[in-house]
């Protein structure tokens, strides 16, 4: 059973528009949450995380969003760059912030379209 | 730092061989991951060790997957026998913080025919 869900496969957006990422979890003892970014023939690197003690974090282009209630964070990517086309995945973990590893979804592939 | 490294990048064997895969954390990280990409299941932690030890393996699929950690330097995901139902793409990351701390390998894509 999948504890971290991302329903989107794909998502496909024009350049210079918003990017919306979606996740969903189960575990209500997830505390911190992160995304992570992966090209082709490379392994996830860490993009930007959000404990459970806040409900938007911001980096630059990127802001994640949590709403606890809803068991719910979004990744928002403003404005979408061709650089941003990679598969996204959304973790969460339980514990120390991932030091006891993370539950991963199966990731959204975002294609910016120029 | 050359970040995580992990051997071989590809690796193509019998169904029936034994594989092992490799792995060279950050030094100065303690904490190493073993996780395994599918297109059905996404990520998947297999294992962790803390300081060399191992702390949970219960995504570990079977007992054909082992996993050690002689020191702090190398790791190695041991499978044996392979079945083509192990194929995917295996990373190791290592970390000193957690979550935040993560670094990912490049990964092996292992195709056992």
């Amino acid at each position: 059973d999948q504890q971290v869900k991302q329903n989107s496969p794909s998502l496909s957006v024009q350049e210079g528009r918003i990017s919306i990422l979606n996740c969903d979890y189960t575990n209500s003892m997830f505390d911190y949450f992160l995304w992570y970014k992966k090209y082709p023939a490379e392994g996830p690197t860490f993009l930007i995380s959000i404990s459970s003690i806040k409900d938007k974090n911001e980096d630059g282009r990127f802001t994640v969003f949590l709403n606890k209630s809803a068991k719910h964070l979004s990744l928002h990517i403003v404005p979408s760059q061709p650089g941003d086309s990679a598969v996204y995945f959304c973790a969460a973990a339980t514990s120390g912030g991932g030091a006891d590893g993370l539950t991963f979804g199966k990731g959204t592939h975002l294609i910016i379209q120029p | 730092d050359a970040g995580v490294i992990q051997s071989p990048r590809h690796e193509v064997t019998e169904m029936g061989q034994e594989v092992t895969l490799r792995c060279k954390p950050i030094s100065g990280h303690n904490s190493l991951f073993w996780y395994r990409q599918t297109m059905m299941r996404g990520l998947e932690l297999l294992i962790y060790f803390n300081n060399n030890v191992p702390i949970d393996d219960s995504g570990m699929p079977e007992d054909r997957f082992s996993a050690k950690m002689p020191n702090a330097s190398f790791s190695t995901l041991k499978i044996q026998p392979s079945e083509p139902r192990d194929s995917a793409v295996y990373f190791c990351a290592s970390s000193l913080q957690g979550g935040m701390g993560y670094t990912f390998g490049s990964g092996t894509r292992l195709t056992v025919v």
